[in-house]
C-alpha cells in the first residue's frame, strides 16, 4: 500500500523544471508532498484533498487526479534551496498517512 | 512556538537495553504520529494517537515496541530490548484537522551496537 514516486532521482540545473510523480494503488483521500534535506526532518509543502482543495508552499504547485490515484508535483525555475528529498504521502482515510521511497532532486549551479 | 520536541536527539545503546524516545507536540495539536525512517524502508508509520488514544498500531514491529500518550502534551516510545536492526532515526510529528500538514519533530538517532 505504499505509494510509488517517479524518478528516484533528478540532477538538475539551476532554472530547470522538475515533475516528481506518486501513484497510489488504493483509493486516495488526500495526498501529501513534503522535503527533506540531509539529516533534517521532512517539511510539509502541500496537500491536496479529495474534491479539489489545495493548501501549501505558494512557490509549489502540484495536481491530484482522484481517479488514477496520482499526483504529480511540479518545481519550475529550480533555485539551489530545492534541492532534497521529496516525498508523497498518501492517505486513504483515518489520518493514516503513508509515504513512498522518496525522490532524491539535486540542483546544480 | 517552538515546534515539536524530541528527545534524545541521539542515543547509542547496547544490544538488550531499553531504550525510550520522548515526544513533546505542538500544544493544541490532538494527532501525533511515531514514524522510523532507514535507508531500506524509508518512512514507515508505526503508531498515531488522536486524542491521547492510541488508533492504529499496526505499524509497531513486534512486541518489543510500545508506545504511550498519558497525556496531550508527551509521549513516549520504547523498545525493550533493543536489537540492531531497530537502529533508525524515529520521528514524531503532529497535526490538527485544522492545519493539515504535519509538523515533524527534529528525530531521535539511534544506534543499537
Amino acid at each position: 500500500q505504499q505509494p510509488v514516486q517517479s524518478p528516484q532521482a533528478v540532477i538538475l540545473r539551476e532554472g530547470e523544471d522538475a515533475v516528481i510523480n506518486c501513484s497510489s494503488s488504493k483509493a486516495l483521500y488526500s495526498v501529501h508532498w513534503y522535503r527533506q534535506k540531509h539529516g533534517e526532518a521532512p517539511v510539509f509543502l502541500m496537500i491536496l484533498l479529495k474534491g479539489g482543495e489545495q493548501k501549501g508552499h505558494e512557490k509549489i504547485s502540484a495536481s491530484f487526479n482522484e481517479k488514477k490515484q496520482q499526483s504529480s508535483l511540479y518545481l519550475t525555475a529550480s533555485q539551489l534551496s530545492y534541492s532534497g528529498t521529496y516525498f508523497c504521502g498518501t492517505e486513504g482515510g483515518a489520518q493514516k498517512l503513508v509515504f513512498g521511497q522518496g525522490t532524491r532532486l539535486t540542483i546544480n549551479p | 512556538d517552538a515546534g515539536v520536541i524530541q528527545s534524545p536527539r541521539h542515543e547509542v545503546t547496547e544490544m538488550g537495553q531499553e531504550v525510550t524516545l520522548r515526544c513533546k507536540p505542538i500544544s493544541g495539536h490532538n494527532s501525533l504520529f511515531w514514524y522510523r525512517q532507514t535507508m531500506m524502508r524509508g518512512l514507515e508509520l508505526l503508531i498515531y494517537f488522536n486524542n491521547n488514544v492510541p488508533i492504529d498500531d499496526s505499524g509497531m514491529p513486534e512486541d518489543r515496541f510500545s508506545a504511550k500518550m498519558p497525556n496531550a502534551s508527551f509521549s513516549t516510545l520504547k523498545i525493550q530490548p533493543s536489537e540492531p536492526r531497530d537502529s533508525a532515526v524515529y520521528f514524531c510529528a503532529s497535526n490538527t484537522p485544522d492545519i493539515y500538514g504535519y509538523t515533524f519533530g527534529s528525530g531521535t538517532r539511534l544506534t543499537v551496537v
